[in-house]
């Protein structure tokens, strides 16, 4: 069984400061896990992805996350927010278990708000 | 963004009627995903196509019939829904690996039942 939980589900920051958007996983297998963005009105957009390579992923726009297994955490920052940063963000985790797929399981999302 | 495509963004419908979802996938992948994302709630798992075939339905109800004519198209045709399934339906693909496989998403329909 798999599960993610995003510690907050709403995170106000001013542009220029620091972005930690935090997200615990458990899993029975060795995840892979991501992070998407949801712009009003659009899609999921993929910002990163680890699958047990490097614990220190790097994504799009500036964004990077750390896999801490001791921690089964994979929190999301960014150094500097800007204003287009503002979206929802989801942290997935999935486990191949043995399927030819891996079964995407959703947290509940962060609302990020960037004050000017 | 064009990876994935989906039409109608928009639908409003009334509870006796049909209508289908589409999505087309232009990324080469071999499997196709309906997703139900409604407020407040995580996004849902409904159906999975690996190379045509359904693998996973996720209890959703009949209401819902998916088809997947190619590796490349995915309808969802909707009869008679309530408006408890007003929310936005999000069609996604992947290219099968053996391990797990990233997922691209489309722009979603937003569908009001009314």
């Amino acid at each position: 069984a798999q599960s993610v939980t995003q510690l907050d589900s709403h995170v106000s920051v001013s542009e220029g400061t620091p972005v930690l958007l935090r997200c615990n996983y458990s899993s029975s297998y060795s995840p892979s896990l991501f992070w998407y963005v949801q712009h009003p009105n659009k899609g999921l957009q993929l910002l990163l992805k680890y699958t047990s390579a490097a614990t220190l992923v790097k994504g799009i726009n500036g964004f990077e996350a750390e896999f801490k297994k001791s921690e089964t955490s994979f929190h999301l920052t960014k150094p500097s927010a800007h204003m287009s940063d503002a979206a929802e963000y989801f942290c997935v985790v999935s486990d191949a278990g043995g399927t030819s797929y891996g079964k995407l399981t959703f947290g509940q999302g962060t609302i990020l708000t960037v004050h000017p | 963004e064009t990876g994935v495509t989906q039409t109608p963004r928009h639908l409003v419908m009334g509870m006796t009627n049909k209508k289908s979802l589409k999505c087309e996938q232009h990324l080469g992948h071999n499997a196709m995903y309906w997703y139900k994302q409604s407020a407040k709630k995580p996004l849902e798992l409904m159906f999975v196509y690996n190379f045509k075939e359904q693998t996973e339905n996720n209890s959703v109800p009949s209401r819902f019939s998916p088809e997947c004519p190619n590796s490349s198209h995915l309808f969802l045709h909707l009869h008679t829904l309530q408006p408890e399934d007003s929310a936005l339906y999000l069609c996604a693909s992947s290219h099968l690996s053996g391990i797990t496989d990233t997922q691209y998403f489309g722009p979603g329909t937003r569908l009001t039942v009314l």
